[in-house]
């Protein structure tokens, strides 16, 4: 069974600095992993996709890579900004059932 | 082009009654997920339909069910509520059936079981 693991849970960090988010699954057999945001109470917006044969993806400040082999993505936001605090999930895409399986997230607080 | 929505944003029951939520995916997407995200349990995936027919099922029980209509919207039924359904329940939608495509979600219909 996949287990999806993000840590830290929580972060907070002072306006200007880089976030960096880790994200790890158990099972290497995946078609993507896919990064999203949540704000409270709120829906899912995707950030960023990356395709199994991929390493990396970059949108604006944000990127983000794969290391399928080992189970591991990193999340990284450059010169972060009150905006940007939000919780983070990440999400890996399985074969069987074409379902997503979601980390616990991790919750960012950027400090004007 | 319109994004997923979801109906109602937020609903009330009781213990023991039935709850219908309803989402209209993206148009021309033909599959439509459900997720539950309760307080402290993370999102799990609930239900996968794609041309009307259910695909896949979550670990959930029975009075979780739902169907997909001819225009592809689809509607979730939790039968017998209970307080620990309360949560805020997501829907996706993909073009296609494939393993490749992204999921779009919706902002979610908040159900709280009194």
């Amino acid at each position: 069974k996949q287990e999806v693991t993000q840590i830290p849970a929580a972060l907070s960090v002072p306006e200007g600095e880089n976030l960096v988010l880790n994200c790890s699954f158990t099972d290497s057999a995946i078609y993507n992993l896919q990064w999203f945001r949540q704000d409270p109470g709120k829906g899912l917006t995707s950030l960023l996709l990356i395709q199994s044969s991929q390493r990396e993806q970059t949108s604006g400040r944000l990127n983000a890579s794969l290391d399928k082999s080992s189970g591991r993505s990193t999340l990284y936001i450059a010169a972060s900004q009150p905006g940007d605090s939000a919780t983070y999930l990440c999400a890996v895409k399985e074969a069987a059932g074409n379902k997503l399986t979601f980390g616990g997230g991790t919750r960012v607080l950027v400090k004007p | 082009e319109a994004g997923v929505t979801q109906s109602p944003t937020h609903l009330i029951k009781t213990r023991g009654q039935q709850a219908t939520l309803r989402c209209s995916p993206i148009s021309g997407h033909t599959s439509v997920y459900w997720y539950q995200q309760a307080l402290g349990l993370g999102l799990q995936f609930l239900l996968w339909y794609d041309e009307g027919e259910e695909r896949n099922r979550g670990n959930f029980p029975p009075r979780f069910s739902g169907r997909q209509f001819p225009n592809y919207s689809s509607e979730l039924n939790v039968n017998a509520l209970e307080l620990e359904d309360s949560a805020l329940y997501l829907c996706a939608s993909s073009p296609r059936a494939s393993s490749w495509d992204t999921q779009y979600f919706g902002p979610g219909t908040r159900l709280t079981v009194l």
